[in-house]
């Protein structure tokens, strides 16, 4: 039990596009989501907190308008990065809580994001 | 604030040696600890945690790790290195005020055969 996937799991796009990363939690309702950024062989940065059906939490130094995140339902957290540029390009990871006293997070398999 | 301390950006042990990952954490509160693995090009993995229950925990693969408030450590260690343990490995802490996690700059752990 417990699984996150995430869709796709690597993108190519062309600098000023966008891209939409998916999150789903598939056997298990997600009250908070977490996206994670990762540069190579560094560790995980947090860059946002979502909860169901209300506004993400961005970190310091995050653009909320760059990077557009949506918990539309229990079961999915999307993260559009808008018009993308070659230092967008990272490892993108989600994770997962059940419930708000809960602490323990599932995290997705990542999606690598290249842009040319 | 939370944080974490992982001493040791690369650690390298012989297949069957001793396997011991350094972790020191920074809390105001009781906190949660993880350690997590990662392979290439892969997410997280859960190891073990530690959620104020017994200081010793045992975790997957044959990990476990040891909560020392004293000393603010959660180590991780495997009595005996396999091929298979070669990968990155991640200290986290959480809490419940917090509503977060927080990571460790990460220990690549190489195995020589």
């Amino acid at each position: 039990g417990a699984v996150v996937s995430q869709h796709p799991s690597w993108v190519i796009c062309k600098s000023g596009t966008s891209v939409k990363i998916e999150c789903r939690s598939l056997d298990f309702q997600a009250t908070t989501m977490f996206w994670y950024r990762q540069f190579p062989k560094q560790s995980l940065m947090l860059m946002a907190t979502s909860n169901e059906g209300s506004k993400a939490t961005y970190e310091q130094g995050v653009e909320k308008d760059k990077f557009l995140i949506n918990h539309a339902s229990l079961t999915l957290s999307t993260l559009t990065v808008t018009s993308a540029h070659p230092e967008d390009s990272s490892f993108y990871i989600c994770s997962a809580r059940v419930g708000s006293g809960a602490y323990e997070q599932y995290f997705g398999p990542g999606t690598r994001l290249t842009v040319t | 604030a939370q944080s974490v301390t992982q001493l040791g950006s690369h650690v390298s042990v012989s297949e069957g040696a001793l396997v011991l990952l350094r972790c020191n954490y920074s809390s105001s509160v009781p906190p949660y600890l993880f350690w997590y693995v990662q392979y290439p090009n892969q997410g997280l993995q859960l190891l073990l945690k530690y959620t104020s229950a017994a200081t010793l925990v045992k975790g997957i693969n044959g990990f476990e790790a040891e909560f020392k408030k004293s000393e603010t450590s959660f180590h991780l260690t495997k009595p005996s290195a396999h091929m298979s343990d070669a990968a990155e490995y991640f200290c986290a802490v959480s809490d419940l005020r917090n509503n977060d996690m927080r990571f460790g700059a990460g220990t690549r752990l190489t195995v020589k055969p």
